[in-house]
């Protein structure tokens, strides 16, 4: 079915420290999935991004691990950083460029401690 | 480029009421699909327009409906409001391959 879920609600890490977000989906016909954060008082902003034909992809600070086996994938922040508190979503997105939609998870908050 | 722009930002309304949230997509994206997400949990999406139409449709009532205008513009409207449909409605406009979707700062719904 169409669920994209996540495993922990809430994270809290020490800043500078390494964050590591975990997110499970359950359609093994996904293809593509994004991350996105939210901060408060606003609308979830791009992230990453990553197809099924790979296994990890590398950003500015972040990383996405993608394992198809078990249906999961994570978001790793190196560095956190306090403006990197904010909830974070994995999504899947379905359908081609002029029609998608996206399947969001339910959220993970990330707490950075000074 | 002011990105995803939607009005109003905050709204209070009674339960039976109807109302008309507005979205305005990024410069040049025809596209306009709005999301439903209630506190604590993630966007659901509600539908998408393209050329007007309403291209497709999550799982929402009949009570959730909307257009698109010849500029890209988009309304979603809310009749015979629930307490239930209390939350921040999202808009996003065309998929870039670069970016992903942009969405919009959101309209915080409250009903009462």
């Amino acid at each position: 079915g169409e669920s994209v879920g996540l495993h922990l609600p809430t994270l809290s890490v020490q800043e500078g420290d390494n964050s590591i977000i975990n997110c499970a989906y359950s359609n093994s016909a996904s293809d593509y999935f994004i991350w996105y954060k939210q901060e408060s008082g606003k609308g979830p902003q791009f992230i990453i991004d990553i197809r099924s034909n790979m296994d990890k992809r590398q950003g500015q600070r972040v990383t996405v691990l993608l394992n198809k086996t078990v249906k999961h994938l994570s978001l790793q922040i190196a560095a956190t950083q306090p403006g990197d508190s904010a909830v974070y979503f994995c999504a899947e997105k379905t359908g081609g460029d002029s029609s998608y939609k996206l399947i969001f998870g339910s959220g993970t908050r990330l707490l950075v401690r000074p | 480029d002011a990105g995803v722009t939607q009005s109003p930002t905050h709204l209070i309304k009674t339960r039976g009421q109807q109302v008309t949230l507005r979205c305005s997509p990024k410069s040049g994206h025809d596209t306009v699909s709005w999301y439903q997400q209630a506190l604590g949990q993630g966007p659901q999406f509600i539908f998408q327009y393209y050329e007007e139409e309403e291209r497709q449709r999550g799982n929402f009532p009949d009570r959730f409906s909307g257009h698109q205008f010849p500029n890209y513009s988009s309304e979603l409207n809310v009749n015979a409001l629930l307490l239930g449909d209390s939350a921040l409605y999202l808009c996003a406009s065309s998929w870039d391959r670069e970016a992903g979707a942009f969405f919009g700062q959101g309209t915080r719904l409250t009903v009462v």
